[in-house]
């Protein structure tokens, strides 16, 4: 298995709260993404990083932010949280170019109240 | 753009039945196909893989076929188990937009005895 950890793996956490998920790899592969997943949307990417410091957003960025600043952490930040952002978060990985398999994480379930 | 389509579920099959799950897509260049498969509490896994067209992947009874002519990549599996059962994502990937995966809404699969 990949060595992808997310944490935390729950939160519930208020309206109008920051919140920051963590996504660990040991991997050393070049792309991180960030998924949400919800009921009859499947997953929607948030942002991914194609390296240190170089990250694009995705389908469903609005709200959100991230952060790369080693290769094996990627941050995603909800700046001021809001009930629609309840959701599970789903980290994924892949090395790009010759080897397009993502491998994701186990997932952030995050109930904002 | 890139998008993915696959059938609805939920899908209640029993043990032994076939499967099918269909999925079409539309993609701007030549992609890269992709059944992923999710179990309970889980992240994706990927299930098999297709890079080209009239490639046929296979893995664990499942095969899907990359048919450009129909756009289509349609999963089947000949006898179901009740340990097939899971929530099954049709993906594609575009190394021209930046390594993205692309994903269906996602097909639950609930085999009985």
């Amino acid at each position: 298995d990949a060595g992808i950890t997310q944490s935390p793996r729950h939160k519930v956490t208020e309206t109008g709260t920051p919140v920051t998920l963590r996504c660990h790899q040991t991997e050393n592969h070049r792309y991180m993404y960030w998924y949400r997943q919800d009921p009859g949307h499947g997953l929607r990417l948030i942002h991914y990083s194609y390296g240190v410091k170089d990250t694009d957003k995705g389908e469903v960025s609005d709200g959100y932010s991230v952060s790369r600043s080693k290769t094996e952490d990627f941050l995603l930040t909800l700046e001021s949280a809001t009930s629609s952002q309840t959701s599970v978060y789903f980290c994924a990985i892949s090395e790009g170019s010759t080897n397009e398999k993502l491998f994701f994480g186990s997932g952030t379930q995050l109930s904002v109240l | 753009g890139n998008s993915v389509t696959q059938m609805e579920g939920p899908v209640t099959l029993s043990e032994e039945a076939f499967l099918t799950i269909n999925c079409t897509y539309t993609a701007t260049g030549y992609p890269s196909l992709f059944w992923y498969v999710q179990y309970p509490g889980e992240g994706l896994q990927l299930l098999l893989k297709a890079t080209k067209a009239d490639d046929k992947g296979s893995n664990k009874g499942f095969e899907a076929t990359y048919r450009k002519e129909t756009t289509s990549f349609h999963l089947e599996k000949g006898s179901v188990q009740v340990s097939d059962s899971a929530v099954y994502f049709c993906a594609l990937s575009d190394l021209n937009t930046g390594n993205q995966f692309y994903f269906g809404t996602g097909t639950s699969l609930t085999v009985i005895p």
